[in-house]
């Protein structure tokens, strides 16, 4: 998934397998990015982050990467459980305005 | 103890009405936001607070009034309701280079 459009993005995955979110930044000077999971009902939680000096960051289950000539983060859940269905968004902090990508909503099936 | 606080939770309200949401943080945070989430999942920036100070109004119609009487509260009045405004309003805090914290949302819905 990626956040452009006005569409949310799904991503089926089967329990168990690895998942891969992309997005798409749109601001050259942003120099933090943040990674959040939004569950039904509730507000954004944080996930894990990675600033511009940084190309890859681990943490438990989860892997963020930054690409930043093309201006790409993606997030990797491993062994995707059913507690990780969810929508994900990507957001990007250039002087403390932090703005959000349109989400990818990420369904794990049995 | 709930590190970002909004209330209230759900308010539903006739076209044309006043209402007000109110976020609280216990956090110390310098900044404060007010996000607008569609029904297509698009959390789009309304505005932000730092010390009480508006730093960022993104293009939101003059209906909508933030104000913050302290560090810790930063309010979201909006007049004259139009069904438009039918979304969840989430406050987030953050300080400077963390992520940021946000509320569980209100949902408003203007009928």
């Amino acid at each position: 998934g990626e956040s452009v459009g006005l569409h949310l993005p799904t991503l089926s995955v089967q329990e168990g397998d690895n998942s891969i979110i992309n997005c798409a930044y749109s601001n050259s000077a942003s120099d933090y990015f943040i990674w959040y999971k939004q569950e039904s009902g509730k507000g954004p939680q944080f996930i894990i982050d990675i600033r511009s000096n940084m190309d890859k960051r681990q943490g438990q289950r989860v892997t963020v990467l930054l690409n930043k000539t093309v201006k790409h983060l993606s997030l990797q859940i491993a062994a995707t459980q059913p507690g990780d269905s969810a929508v994900y968004f990507c957001a990007e902090d250039s002087w403390g305005k932090l703005q959000f990508g349109a989400g990818t909503q990420v369904v794990v099936t049995p | 103890d709930t590190a970002v606080s909004q209330t209230p939770k759900y308010l539903v309200t006739q076209m044309g009405n006043d209402k007000s949401i109110k976020c609280e943080q216990n956090l110390g945070h310098d900044t404060m936001y007010w996000y607008k989430q569609d029904s297509k999942k698009f959390l789009k920036i309304m505005f932000s607070y730092n010390n009480k100070e508006l730093i960022i109004n993104e293009t939101v119609p003059n209906r909508f009034s933030p104000k913050s009487p302290d560090k810790a509260h930063l309010n979201l009045h909006i007049n004259s309701l139009e069904l438009g405004d039918s979304a969840v309003y989430f406050c987030a805090t953050k300080t400077v280079n963390t992520e940021a914290f946000f509320g569980q949302g209100t949902r408003l819905t203007v009928v």
